[in-house]
């Protein structure tokens, strides 16, 4: 079991632009959640993808945007992007449950804009 | 809103010395909780979760952690720490109430250093 893959692991990017980040689910789950973790900090949830729709959503501007596919991976696209969004940005994947379900995150993607 | 917690942003500890990692959270109704640890340059990997039942939870890597809803705690233990248990420690809790979809809510970490 492969489980939570994320790519890329590293990515550097210039104010204004726009990124992609991908997440690959753990074989068998159909719940996909993203975070983003400043330095220091604690992770922040960004949304949650179910059934290929957002089912919630934090605190975060509509600059962040995510699409689920088919096969239950998933992107988390930011545009305009700035100084404040470099992080490590967390996926999460979980069996469709209520709040026990357990989630099991990749190893994350690393932005710095600069 | 719930809200978790962490007592302690950095707890230094020789080796084969015990440790509590101190959490609280806030809540107004049911909570499931857990504890993750992050390596450096890691995601997060869970050590342990209270959902319901006995509230002494025994995780991986010798953890424990008790469940105290009078306290509003869930503290992290572990009786004799290894160098290798020198990590990030998260509290998290579960929202029930917005959803119940099983978003997270993390504290803002602890740092264990494990001292030779």
């Amino acid at each position: 079991d492969a489980g939570v893959t994320q790519s890329p692991t590293h990515l550097i990017k210039t104010r204004g632009q726009q990124v992609t980040l991908r997440c690959s689910p753990k074989s068998g789950h159909d719940t996909v959640s993203w975070y983003q973790q400043a330095l220091g900090q604690g992770p922040q949830f960004i949304f949650q993808y179910y059934e290929e729709e957002e089912r919630q959503r934090g605190n975060f501007p509509d600059r962040f945007s995510g699409h689920q596919f088919p096969n239950y991976s998933s992107e988390l696209n930011v545009n305009a992007l700035l100084l404040g969004d470099s992080a490590l940005y967390l996926c999460a994947s979980s069996l469709a449950g209520g709040a026990n379900t357990e989630a099991f995150f990749g190893q994350g993607t690393r932005l710095t804009v600069v | 809103a719930q809200s978790v917690t962490q007592l302690d942003s950095q707890v230094p500890v020789f080796e084969e010395a015990p440790v509590e990692l101190r959490c609280n959270y806030s809540s107004s109704v049911s909570v499931y909780l857990f504890w993750y640890v992050q390596y450096p340059n890691q995601g997060l990997q869970l050590l342990l979760k209270y959902l319901s039942g006995s509230t002494l939870v025994k995780g991986i890597n010798g953890f424990e952690a008790e469940f105290n809803k009078s306290q509003t705690s869930f503290h992290l233990r572990k009786p004799s720490v290894h160098i290798s248990d020198t990590a990030e420690y998260f509290c998290a809790v579960s929202d029930w109430g917005s959803g119940n979809t099983g978003k997270l809510i993390f504290g803002q970490g602890t740092t264990l250093q494990v001292k030779p």
